[in-house]
């Protein structure tokens, strides 16, 4: 299975913009990126995913690498609401492991007033 | 639409005891998922579904046993229970690009 890599933590700053990398270099064509975070005591939630072009939603910008071997996670504008644990994973849904997705330890991110 | 529900929220299980994790979603997803998480720790797999009648096993699969028996139901078996099952536990559904996790159940085996 493919596995990523994020730096166990990140600060910021209110207000600002906050990119958060993982390193996934052992990418298939056929595997999906997807960003979750976990608040504090909650269970995971969904933040985006992509597969090869760059994606927006309300929440986030994905930025894929053009060989897709890395991604960024882009929040414009940090909030102290936006402090948790954010998982990068893969999931490929067109071979035999379909679905199968995995977590790694994310990172940490600490919003500073 | 209530999305992915748990039950129960919290239990106290004895050592050697057994109980069922229960787990339903209303979004007629075809993917299933169990994961636990240890504290401070990251989320494990412990078996996942791509549809009814089909499961496999995750990264951390020993002592627990599910069926998918239904689209809406995936129930997590633990036989048996040890302290190194204290976990919380999340049940997730997902269409295949965006899931949809539960709220949790906290174990503990004491």
């Amino acid at each position: 299975d493919a596995k990523t890599t994020q730096p166990n933590s990140m600060e910021s700053n209110e207000e600002e913009p906050v990119h958060l990398p993982c390193n996934h270099s052992t990418i298939s064509g056929t595997d999906y990126i997807h960003w979750y975070r976990q608040l504090p005591s909650q269970g995971p939630e969904y933040v985006i995913h992509g597969l090869t072009s760059n994606v927006n939603n309300r929440m986030a910008s994905l930025a894929i690498a053009e060989d897709r071997k890395s991604s960024t996670l882009i929040l414009h504008r940090a909030t102290l609401r936006d402090a948790a644990v954010y998982y990068c994973i893969l999931s490929d849904l067109l071979n035999t492991n379909a679905g199968k997705s995995t977590f790694g330890d994310g990172t940490t991110l600490t919003v500073k007033p | 639409n209530a999305g992915v529900t748990q039950t129960p929220k919290f239990r106290i299980l004895k050592i050697g005891q057994s109980m069922t994790l229960q787990c339903t979603q209303d979004m007629n997803h075809n993917y299933m998922y169990w994961y636990r998480q240890d504290p401070g720790m990251g989320l494990k797999l412990i078996y996942y579904s791509v549809g009814a009648g089909i499961t496999d096993k995750g990264e951390v699969p020993n002592g627990y046993n599910v069926s998918r028996s239904t689209t809406e139901d995936f129930p997590l078996r633990l036989e048996l229970a040890a302290p190194s099952q204290t976990s919380v536990y999340f049940c997730a559904s997902s269409s295949g690009l965006a899931g949809i996790f539960g709220p949790g159940t906290r174990l503990t085996v004491t």
